[in-house]
């Protein structure tokens, strides 16, 4: 049974970057898609992207375009999110989830956005 | 991208009622809907993927149909361990759409 592990919580300054990482553990990260998913405090989720993990494409949430990448790491079984020019508005949990429904989830990583 | 209205907000039962919880999309899409259980301070939890078909463990008291734009989850015989957030996704194109959630809470 596949499971996603994902790296721990972050506190970042307004204007920094985040990269967040997702280990398959009894798997590799090849197959299907990994995508990115994020709630924040109280709020509901939202989709920002997904990852081909086999050809390394991409499609991203038109409001994060410029500011998100999403990139895998093949030998590691490891994907990765990183968000840049990060503002208080990104404080939320961040999920990674594999395949086209999402049947497998991490189990998030707080990015806290503080000056 | 396809927006996903989900209704009610919230919704207050008793154990052993029945409910159902909507999702219009804002176009016609395929049956490429998935309904998700979040529980606080839990990663979300896949019940049903393309529509109705239910995902191997969730019990069969969950069903979900529809077609075209509006599809529903239907929750029967309600168990204290089904009162949470359910969320709806429309996985039929880029971007994915998440309705906006419904709370489910013990009346």
């Amino acid at each position: 049974q596949v499971q996603l592990v994902q790296s721990g919580a972050e506190v970042k300054k307004p204007g920094a970057s985040v990269k967040v990482s997702c280990k398959a553990l009894g798997h590799t990260i090849t197959g299907p898609y990994i995508h990115w998913v994020r709630q924040a405090p109280g709020q509901g989720l939202e989709w920002m992207g997904r990852l081909n993990p086999n050809t390394g494409d991409t499609n991203y949430e038109q409001r994060f375009q410029g500011r998100l990448t999403m990139t895998r790491d093949t030998a590691m079984h490891t994907a990765y999110m990183e968000v840049n020019r990060l503002t208080s508005d990104d404080t939320a949990t961040y999920y990674c989830a594999r395949g086209v429904f999402m049947d497998v989830w991490g189990q998030g990583t707080t990015v806290t956005v503080t000056s | 991208a396809i927006q996903m209205t989900q209704s009610p907000s919230s919704l207050s039962a008793s154990v052993g009622d029945s409910v159902t919880i909507t999702c219009r999309a804002s176009q016609v899409m395929t049956h490429d809907l998935g309904w998700y259980q979040q529980i606080p301070g839990k990663a979300p939890k896949l019940l049903i993927r393309a529509t109705s078909t239910l995902e191997s463990g969730v019990p069969p008291r969950f069903s979900g149909s529809g077609s075209g734009t509006d599809f529903t989850l239907t929750i029967s015989s309600l168990q204290p361990e089904d009162f949470a957030t359910y969320y709806c996704l429309q996985a039929y194109t880029y971007p994915y759409t998440f309705g906006q959630g419904t709370r489910l809470e013990i009346k």
